[in-house]
């Protein structure tokens, strides 16, 4: 079945450091893919998106690209901050899924000032 | 929009007591989903369902779980009797779930439950 693997935890990293958690799926169709971000206290919300090979999705300097060859959806950021700190979750979902998404089991991000 | 809504936030009860575990999703979205989290087990999917309609329950721990979707905007999760461990933070999502395709689920701000 589908299955998403992501990098254990947690990442420690100073302020203005270049940040990078690596995801990896297997899928029997053409996922969309996913980051998720966890603050704390709080329920997951969707960072960004790719629905389809090759696409880039970003949103508040985060980005992901949609890799077939290699089955990956690597989350980057150029300069994290202090305010980064949360538990990042890859996942993915397809059709063939019936709507359902499935999670990687989330990556902790601790950013130091 | 106010978002998907649950209730109560936090709830402590005693081993053996039912819990009643509340969801209201964003209106106009068709799919909704119950997980838990925990340290050890981290983010489950429990149920979801399509246009009120339970589509996959095999999530669900056992049979004193059970939930609900009476209509459109209102879920339930059920447990009883409760047990210690069951003790987590149960969060409900919702998606518009167009047809065909997937799509991103909103999650509200979850239930964290002690069990005694």
């Amino acid at each position: 079945g589908d299955s998403v693997t992501q990098m254990e935890g947690p990442v420690t990293l100073s302020e203005e450091a270049f940040l990078t958690i690596n995801c990896t799926y297997t899928a029997t169709g053409y996922p969309s893919l996913f980051w998720y971000v966890q603050y704390p206290g709080e329920g997951l919300q969707l960072l960004l998106k790719a629905t389809k090979a090759d696409d880039k999705g970003s949103n508040k300097g985060f980005e992901a690209t949609y890799r077939k060859e290699t089955t990956s959806f690597h989350l980057e950021k150029g300069s994290v901050q202090v305010s980064d700190s949360a538990v990042y979750f890859c996942a993915l979902s397809e059709s063939t899924g019936g709507f359902k998404t499935i999670f990687g089991a989330g990556t902790r991000l601790f950013v130091k000032a | 929009d106010a978002g998907v809504i649950q209730s109560p936030r936090h709830e402590v009860t005693e081993m053996g007591q039912e819990v009643t575990l509340r969801c209201k999703p964003i209106s106009g979205h068709n799919s909704l989903f119950w997980y838990r989290q925990t340290m050890m087990r981290g983010l489950e999917l429990l149920i979801y369902f399509n246009n009120n309609v339970p589509i996959d329950d095999s999530g669900m721990p056992e049979d004193r779980f059970s939930a609900k979707m009476p209509n459109a905007s209102f879920s339930t999760l059920k447990i009883q009797p409760s047990e210690p461990r069951d003790s987590a933070v149960y969060f409900c999502a919702s998606s518009s779930g167009l047809a065909g395709g997937p799509d991103t689920q909103y999650f509200g701000p979850g239930t964290r439950l002690t069990v005694l």
